[in-house]
């Protein structure tokens, strides 16, 4: 079964901290996804990459960076963490145009 | 650019009714179109896809059908569970790349 891998499901972090939210994918995807969703917005895309060592902002990139440095792996960081990002954060990962894959998200909570 | 309008939640129905969640999209050239669902607590999983004119996709007793006249691709069950209680994201992908593009989704509420 294909799996795209969150490594935490719930995180509470203190505001400045830097926080790494980690992604694996067994799916040997080239294209990888950051989400937020937050209640009344739906999904905001973050960063995405589509290559090893390559990456893109999305829609709400600031305040995040991220870092891909296998193919299987796509990290997403926040530098200093600030109350206003806590959130869902969802990744993905797509080989085509079948459509994404998700993760199970982690809820991050700033505090 | 391109982007997705599904109509605004909640719904609630009664067991065993009939859904309907719109979904119309504006997109150049010839999109894919998705249904995700996302039940509590959860990542979102995809439930159907079309990827040309009149396709339709099914999975679970879902369906829905790419009407490009009408720029639409709503998503409809005959016979509601409680199970079903979850929020559904319409999406497209665009021609040219992978980018997806999603809804604001749309909760629904199933009661025994």
């Amino acid at each position: 079964d294909v799996k795209v891998t969150q490594s935490s499901r719930y995180l509470v972090k203190r505001t400045g901290e830097k926080v790494f939210l980690e992604c694996v994918q067994d799916m040997d995807h080239e294209n990888m996804f950051w989400y937020r969703q937050d209640p009344g917005l739906g999904l905001r895309l973050i960063y995405f990459s589509y290559d090893v060592k390559m990456k893109e902002k999305g829609d709400i990139p600031e305040g995040y960076s991220v870092s891909r440095e296998k193919k299987e792996r796509f990290s997403l960081i926040l530098e200093s963490a600030s109350t206003n990002q806590t959130s869902m954060y969802l990744c993905a990962s797509s080989g085509d145009r079948a459509g994404y894959t998700f993760g199970s998200g982690t809820r991050l909570t700033v505090v | 650019g391109d982007s997705v309008t599904q109509m605004e939640g909640p719904v609630t129905l009664s067991e065993e009714a009939f859904l309907t969640i719109n979904c119309t999209y504006t997109a150049t050239g010839y999109p894919s179109l998705f249904w995700y669902v996302q039940y509590p607590g959860e990542g979102l999983q995809l439930l159907l896809k079309a990827t040309k004119a009149d396709d339709k996709g099914s999975n679970k007793g879902f369906e829905a059908t790419y009407r490009k006249e009408t720029t639409s691709f709503h998503l409809e069950k005959g016979s509601v569970q409680v199970s079903d209680s979850a929020v559904y994201f319409c999406a497209l992908t665009r021609q040219s790349n992978n980018d997806m593009r999603f809804g604001a989704g749309t909760r629904l509420t199933v009661k025994p």
